[in-house]
């Protein structure tokens, strides 16, 4: 089944830790995104990725770090993870020659940093 | 800077109609969307505006002014399941996405 897939779905972790959080599509789409989505907030865009080797950084980058080796996949690390960093996690993907530009996202990784 | 607004929540009746505003200020504008989200789910593209006018799709509909910066999705004969938030988020001009924070829409009998 086409589509994006996230793992893990849920995590609880330790202040301090290192995290990575797992996105993998299979639509052949150039670009590729992760947001963070907090209660009483849109979702804010963390890092992104235009085409495979390439990243740049969202509206709130700080504490995280990502990289595209290939088309389909996207990992997130948070090197030393702290509190402020729980949230839910989402990972997008679009065609960027697309008719619509639309992204669809992953189910969601529900991150607990205690 | 760039900034959108919606309602934070809005309540309906099945069957009836409902209207959800965004208004945005940009400095660059490629298109405006309007995505689906349940509880504990991923958001889904809803439709997609990029000229001035209203583009239906079903039971939804969505409007666009871009001098007045400002969009609604209508929903017609509403649902259960549409109890959902709905994200308006704009395309700037570097094709990235600003979302505002959604609009939750109860449904009740």
């Amino acid at each position: 089944i086409a589509g994006i897939t996230q793992a893990p779905t849920s995590q609880i972790l330790a202040a301090g830790r290192r995290m990575t959080l797992r996105c993998t599509q299979d639509m052949r789409h150039n670009a590729m995104y992760w947001y963070r989505q907090d209660l009483g907030l849109g979702l804010r865009l963390i890092h992104y990725s235009n085409t495979a080797g390439t990243t740049g950084k969202g509206e709130v980058p700080d504490g995280y770090s990502v990289s595209r080796a290939n088309t389909d996949d996207f990992p997130l690390t948070l090197a030393s993870a702290v509190p402020s960093q729980t949230s839910v996690y989402f990972c997008a993907s679009s065609d960027l020659a697309g008719e619509y530009n639309e992204q669809f996202f992953g189910p969601g990784t529900r991150l607990t940093v205690l | 800077g760039q900034n959108i607004d919606q309602p934070t929540e809005m309540t309906a009746t099945e069957g009836a109609i409902v209207q959800i505003n965004c208004t945005y200020q940009t400095s660059g504008f490629n298109g405006l969307f309007w995505y689906q989200q349940h509880a504990g789910e991923a958001p889904t593209f809803l439709s997609y505006n990029v000229l001035d006018g209203l583009e239906e799709k079903g039971r939804f509909s969505s409007f666009l002014s871009r001098s007045k910066g400002y969009s609604y999705l209508l929903l017609k004969e509403l649902q259960m399941k549409d109890s959902a938030s709905y994200l308006c988020a704009l395309m700037d001009s570097n094709y990235q996405l600003i979302w505002g924070a959604g609009t939750k829409l109860i449904i009740k009998p």
